[in-house]
């Protein structure tokens, strides 16, 4: 089974509409992230948290909210989507006790969100 | 300028060939560097960290240029599926942040 899975894996909705996004690990890892990857553009960053009571704005979070509901769970909502959060969206997983700073992250397979 | 620059290719090499390619960064002080590998419609998995004195991995080699900020990639006797978007990635202003590449596009032909 995969460390780290996303649901749902493909989703289509409409402007204005909630939409969550699920990640779920089970490498035992403090911190996570969420990132949008777009066509030419590196990944960004839209929040992280490195444990369950601490999560934290990326460079871009605005439209963006998270919850961390458990060290092994960290959801994204869009909380009324339009049409340029259209992306393919990945979570990610490190541990800091593998090097100290900018350890190696760990991705889910990735959303990919379409916004009408 | 790009924090992380790269050539978005692609790169259409044969196989068996030798490539390499850049990657250049404009934060001085950044301390982390590493190559990810991504497949088409694939997460981004790590290729390898990169260090000041350059690595090597098998057919991988990797290297880094302080007085110029840039790193590079080299891969030997390149196979079929040497064929993704390499990500360059560069440690930020904290410890928390990477800075992503856009990636450049490499495609092994027969």
């Amino acid at each position: 089974d995969a460390d780290v899975t996303q649901t749902p894996r493909n989703r289509i909705t409409k402007t204005g509409k909630r939409i969550m996004l699920e990640c779920s690990q089970t490498k035992g890892h403090d911190r996570m992230y969420w990132y949008r990857q777009d066509p030419g553009l590196g990944l960004r960053l839209i929040y992280y948290s490195f444990d369950v009571k601490d999560i934290n704005k990326g460079e871009i979070s605005d439209g963006y909210s998270v919850s961390r509901q458990a060290q092994a769970k960290f959801s994204l909502s869009l909380e009324s989507a339009i049409p340029n959060q259209t992306a393919l969206y990945f979570c990610a997983t490190s541990d800091p006790g593998e090097g100290g700073n900018q350890e190696t992250q760990y991705f889910g397979p990735g959303t990919r969100l379409l916004v009408l | 300028r790009k924090e992380v620059e790269q050539d978005p290719g692609p790169f259409n090499v044969p196989e068996g060939a030798t490539v390499a390619f850049n990657c250049t960064y404009s934060n001085s002080a950044s301390q982390s560097f590493f190559w990810y590998r991504q497949d088409c419609r694939k997460e981004p998995k790590l290729l390898m960290s990169v260090y000041s004195s350059g690595n090597e991995d098998g057919r991988f080699t990797a290297q880094l240029n302080r007085a110029s900020q840039y790193i590079s990639l080299l891969i030997r006797d390149s196979k079929l599926s040497d064929s993704a978007t390499y990500l360059c990635v560069v440690g930020g202003y904290s410890n928390y942040q990477l800075i992503w590449g856009a990636g450049t596009k490499l495609i092994i032909k027969p």
